[in-house]
């Protein structure tokens, strides 16, 4: 089952441009995790911010997080042609033993 | 950091045979590992969670007996897809978790299963 929605689905870019993805969920969270992929990869985590946090800064990856309207937003400001790949947000949810429940992904492509 | 090991990475069978996806943390304990399967261009939808000891746990509209999974020590967990169908096909990934709260989970690159 999916917790949740993220847009837009595909976003491409300029080299230098910020990108911004949104991600919504339903439920009580005890965090939300981004994570990027590569094109036929795993997944490469990203940035982590706990329920009780706002805002999270990770070099030029900056994450919010909204728990009133149960959302995020990953900004990845200064793109680069290498930050081409899909992002995920994902949410631990409570009392849901650790397992984590992604959105339908955003694919970013930065052009040079 | 934290690594995971997926083995093989991509794997052709022929419909009927079963398959082994073997998952593997390599530096630290997972006390419970993830299954997850991947559609192209779609989001991981959770398969099952896998304790060590205990009997995995499968999410709705997930076949065990289709989808074995075994959790045999705290570094090992294996997916077997029995009598495979080409709609079997897909990128099956495994993620670890060290049991720590609010950590997050280390994922395999991923294993690409044909069935033909």
């Amino acid at each position: 089952s999916q917790q949740g929605e993220e847009d837009p689905q595909a976003l491409s870019i300029q080299e230098g441009e910020n990108a911004t993805m949104n991600c919504s969920y339903k439920t009580s969270i005890n965090n939300l995790q981004w994570y990027r992929q590569n094109s036929g990869r795993g997944l490469v985590h990203l940035i982590l911010i706990r329920s009780n946090e706002r805002e999270k800064h990770s070099g030029r990856l900056r994450v919010t997080l909204d728990t009133s309207k149960k959302s995020s937003s990953l900004l990845i400001t200064a793109s680069r042609a290498a930050d081409t790949a899909s992002y995920f947000c994902a949410t631990d949810s409570r009392n849901q033993g650790g397992k984590l429940i992604f959105g339908q992904g955003t694919e970013l492509s930065v052009k040079p | 950091g934290a690594v995971v090991s997926q083995h093989p990475s991509w794997v052709i069978c022929k419909s009927g045979t079963s398959v082994k996806i073997e998952c593997r943390s390599l530096d630290f304990q997972a006390t419970t590992m993830f299954w997850y399967r991947q559609f192209p261009k779609q989001s991981l939808m959770l398969m099952a969670t896998s304790n060590e000891g205990s009997k995995a746990t499968y999410e709705q509209g997930v076949e065990k007996d289709k989808f074995l999974i075994n959790h045999a020590s705290l570094t090992l967990s294996t997916l077997t897809v029995t009598s495979a169908h080409p709609e079997d096909s897909s990128f099956y990934i495994c993620s670890a978790s060290p049991g720590q709260y609010n950590s997050p989970l280390h994922f395999g690159n991923g294993t690409r299963l044909t069935v033909t």
